[in-house]
Parts: C-alpha cells; structure tokens; sequence
C-alpha cells in the first residue's frame, strides 16, 4: 500500500526561526510531490511542487527532496505567525490521484 | 494561475434534504476533479475521483447512490448529497487537475474553498 507519513505535531517554532517539515513516502517511484497549507477551517492551498532531488525555494520556502532516502521536506525561513497552520505533504505515486498525508500543524510562537 | 470555485461556501437544511454543490475551474480545463471530505481536526478523505464524460470512480466505503457525481464539462462538476442527514455533516471539498497525456503527473491539484455542509 502506498503511504505518505508526516509526524502530526504539534510543532511550536519561535516567530524568525526555520521551521522544518517532514515528510516520508513508501514507493520509490514517485514522481510528483508537493506541499499545502491548510488554515483552520478553510481549504488547502498549494506552496510548492518539486520533482527532481535536491532543493527548490521559493521566497521563504524551500523543499527538499531526496528519492534515494524517499523523504520530502519543507523548510520555512523567517517564520512568521501568519505561518501557523497544517501543512499537507501530497505524493503521486505514478499517474495515479494524490496521496495526501495526514499533516503537522505547525505553531509560530511570536 | 488555476481558481476553482466552489458553491455554495455554507449550507444549512434539514435532515431529508438533498444538497448540491458545485465545482468549477475558471481558468483551466480539469479533465479530472476530485471530491473530498474532512471531518474536524482530521485529514482529508478523498471520496470519489470524477472524469469528464464518463462516471466517477468512488473510494471504498463511499455510496455512490448517496453521493452523485456529475462532470458534465471540463470546467464543472457536481456533487450531490441526496437524502442527506446529520451524519453527512462535513467539510466538502472539490479539486481539480489540469493537464492531459504524458504531463499529468506533475499538476497539482488546485482545491476550491470548501463547502460547509449543516444537516439539522
């Protein structure tokens, strides 16, 4: 069975730190991985995709991946409060649908 | 960019009623949209995967009598939650993916707002 697992949190981090999320994959044939941040009580949104080993930033952003080691992370630079929320760490295995994990909830401490 | 809209935002109505909640995507055509389902403070639960022009492929333990999925168009999709009752209280969110062939593996999926559903 093909799963995506993300420690669930809390994870409190002070307001300016790094902010580091992770997240390992059972199938090594992933192609597609992505990010969302999902506030409370509102739907997911998309942060970053990334396809190939190695980082990928984005303004305060960062992923990471590593197929080899089968894990995707996120880091967040200048954590900010406005940060604080789910983060969702989504995996395609193939062409088939999403596979989503179950998220951390994160908590900038200002 | 790639908006899904999704209405209505928040429904109210009693116990026995059917409700309707549209998804479309703005600026894109979505061959593929997805439905899902979140229970508070749980992680999404993907319902049913939805094609344009052919019939929605539901996830194990999901009705498909009780949950109707139309994907009439690239651009809409449609479900309806028929008879519904206060256990289908829930948080229902649409999805959908551009990109057709060879390059669907590396679109994301883009959700829509959410549907809010309140079964008296």
């Amino acid at each position: 069975q093909k799963e995506v697992e993300q420690n669930s949190g809390p994870l409190s981090v002070p307001e300016g730190a790094i902010a580091s999320l992770n997240c390992t994959y059972s199938d090594r044939v992933s192609q597609s991985f992505f990010w969302y941040r999902q506030y409370s009580g509102k739907s997911p949104e998309l942060i970053m995709s990334i396809y190939s080993n190695g980082d990928k930033e984005d303004g305060r952003f960062t992923a990471q991946l590593n197929k080899a080691s089968q894990y995707v992370s996120l880091l967040i630079r200048d954590s900010q409060p406005s940060d604080s929320a789910t983060y969702l760490c989504a995996v395609r295995f193939g062409n088939e649908k999403l596979t989503f994990g179950t998220g951390t909830r994160l908590t900038i401490i200002p | 960019g790639a908006v899904v809209s999704q209405h209505p935002s928040r429904v109210i109505c009693k116990s026995g009623t059917s409700v309707k909640i549209e998804c479309r995507s703005l600026d894109f055509q979505a061959t593929t949209m997805f439905w899902y389902r979140q229970f508070p403070k749980q992680s999404l639960m993907l319902m049913a995967t939805s094609n344009e022009g052919s019939k929605a492929t539901y996830e194990q333990g999901v009705e498909k009598d009780k949950f109707l999925i139309n994907h009439a168009s690239l651009t809409l999709s449609t479900l309806t939650v028929t008879s519904a009752h206060p256990e289908d209280s829930s948080f229902y969110i649409c999805s959908a993916r551009k990109g057709q062939g060879s390059n669907l593996y590396n679109q994301p999926q883009h959700f829509g707002d959410g549907t809010r559903l309140s079964i008296l």
